[in-house]
């Protein structure tokens, strides 16, 4: 079944305290992007990933890491988390190339940072 | 950069009326991609219906269709004979073709629909 996985669903934590939401499709994609959920402002991109290596910053980086050494995996790394981190966070992928296929959506990560 | 603007955080519909869901967008580019995802309590990301910039007919999806308006930036999704299960927030979001942007998706803040027995 093609899917998006992304672990944890949920986790409660406290300041300060690194991080790692894990990201992972097989469909064999090259586009792989991060998205928080915060009420009123919809959905933000974070960061997003073209292909192996290939990173850049959205509309909302700060505070946040990627990397893609796979072209599968898409971890989303909190270095130093901080309260206005607390948000639903979503990963996506799609083919590159692509703008008219949808992007395929993990079922979320609700963080809470205390 | 694209702004995606949903101006109803909140609408209601009877039960097998219709209701239509307002979106524009603005944007200077020429060559783009306009989507409806629907998001139900579950949370989960569900793609309702895709628009191609270029194709001047509006896209329909069983009871979902849309009336795109390329010249007004409006994007707007009607929903024909509403079931609850059709009870969910929908997001509307803008995709740039891939040369433009590294092809983000631009999401609207949301507008939560409510289906009344």
């Amino acid at each position: 079944e093609a899917q998006v996985t992304q672990n944890p669903r949920y986790l409660i934590t406290v300041t300060g305290k690194k991080l790692t939401v894990t990201c992972s499709q097989n469909m064999n994609h090259e586009y792989m992007s991060w998205y928080r959920q915060d009420p009123g402002l919809g959905l933000r991109q974070i960061y997003y990933s073209m292909n192996v290596e290939v990173t850049d910053k959205g509309d909302v980086p700060e505070g946040y890491k990627v990397s893609r050494k796979e072209k599968r995996n898409f971890p989303l790394i909190l270095e130093s988390p901080s309260p206005n981190q607390t948000s639903l966070y979503f990963c996506a992928s799609s083919f590159w190339g692509a703008s008219n296929q949808p992007q395929h959506f993990g079922d979320g990560t609700r963080l809470s940072i205390l | 950069a694209q702004t995606v603007t949903q101006s109803q955080p909140e609408m209601s519909v009877q039960e097998a009326e219709t209701v239509t869901l307002s979106c524009t967008y603005d944007t200077s580019e020429s060559d783009y991609y306009l989507f409806w995802y629907k998001q139900p309590p579950s949370r989960q990301m569900i793609l309702v219906i895709r628009q191609e910039a270029y194709k001047q007919q509006n896209a329909t999806e069983n009871r979902f269709s849309v009336n795109f308006q390329k010249a007004a930036k409006s994007f707007s999704l009607k929903i024909s004979d509403s079931q609850l299960g059709d009870a969910a927030m929908y997001f509307c979001a803008y995709r740039s073709a891939p040369y433009n942007s590294g092809s983000r998706l631009t999401f609207g803040e949301g507008t939560q629909l409510t289906v009344n027995p």
